[in-house]
């Protein structure tokens, strides 16, 4: 398996609560990215990062905002949590290739 | 109109039987297609990727690229009751940061 870890893995929070999730990895690579996973839409892209402190918006980033201040971590924080933001989260890594290695996900409740 | 569709499913065969899984797609500028598996409450895992039309082989899977037609499939062969998962379709219009698009996904069931 690719060298990635999240968390929390899971998490249960309140509506209005900023909450951060982290993605590390151990492969060195340049790219990084945040989906969220519902069903009936499958994985949408929220950010992405193609190096240190260089970050990009996908394609459901409204609500969501990212860091990256070094190579291996990639913050994803929920400045106010809604409810419409529950969901499974993955980060995932890629070098030059075309292989994104996806993290085991976050299951993260806004109650 | 979503830019990729997916038949969600869920999709139920035998063991031992071919399966077929497919999506269709829009945007035209789509060149790389992927297709991922994702086993319950785990990250999904790259099964196949492949560039423009043609078809590729790997063991009992293969897939196929119709660009002409905008649609793309996975075939399975002699399925396994490991095979049991969410296949998920993928694909992107350029080389380096690649922002997929992918499909919701197909829930298949093999039974024994």
């Amino acid at each position: 398996d690719a060298g990635i870890t999240q968390s929390p893995r899971h998490k249960v929070t309140e509506t209005g609560t900023p909450v951060t999730l982290r993605c590390h990895q151990t492969e060195n690579h340049r790219y990084m990215y945040w989906y969220r996973q519902d069903p009936g839409h499958g994985l949408r892209l929220i950010h992405y990062s193609y190096g240190v402190k260089d970050t990009d918006k996908g394609e459901v980033s409204d609500g969501y905002s990212v860091s990256r201040s070094k190579t291996e971590d990639f913050l994803l924080t929920l400045e106010s949590a809604t409810s419409s933001q529950t969901s499974v989260y993955f980060c995932a890594i890629s070098g030059d290739s075309y292989e994104q290695y996806f993290g085991p996900g976050t299951r993260l409740t806004v109650t | 109109q979503k830019e990729v569709e997916q038949d969600p499913g869920p999709l139920s065969v035998p063991e031992g039987a071919i399966v077929s899984l497919n999506c269709t797609y829009s945007n035209s500028a789509f060149q790389y297609f992927m297709w991922y598996r994702q086993y319950s409450r785990k990250g999904p895992e790259l099964l196949m990727y492949t560039y423009s039309s043609g078809n590729k082989e790997d063991g009992r899977f293969t897939a196929q690229v119709d660009k002409s037609s905008k649609y793309i499939s996975l075939f399975i062969r002699d399925s396994q009751p490991s095979d049991s998962a969410t296949y998920l379709c993928a694909m992107d219009r350029i080389q380096g940061a690649q922002k997929l698009v992918f499909g919701q996904g197909t829930r298949l069931t093999i039974n024994p």
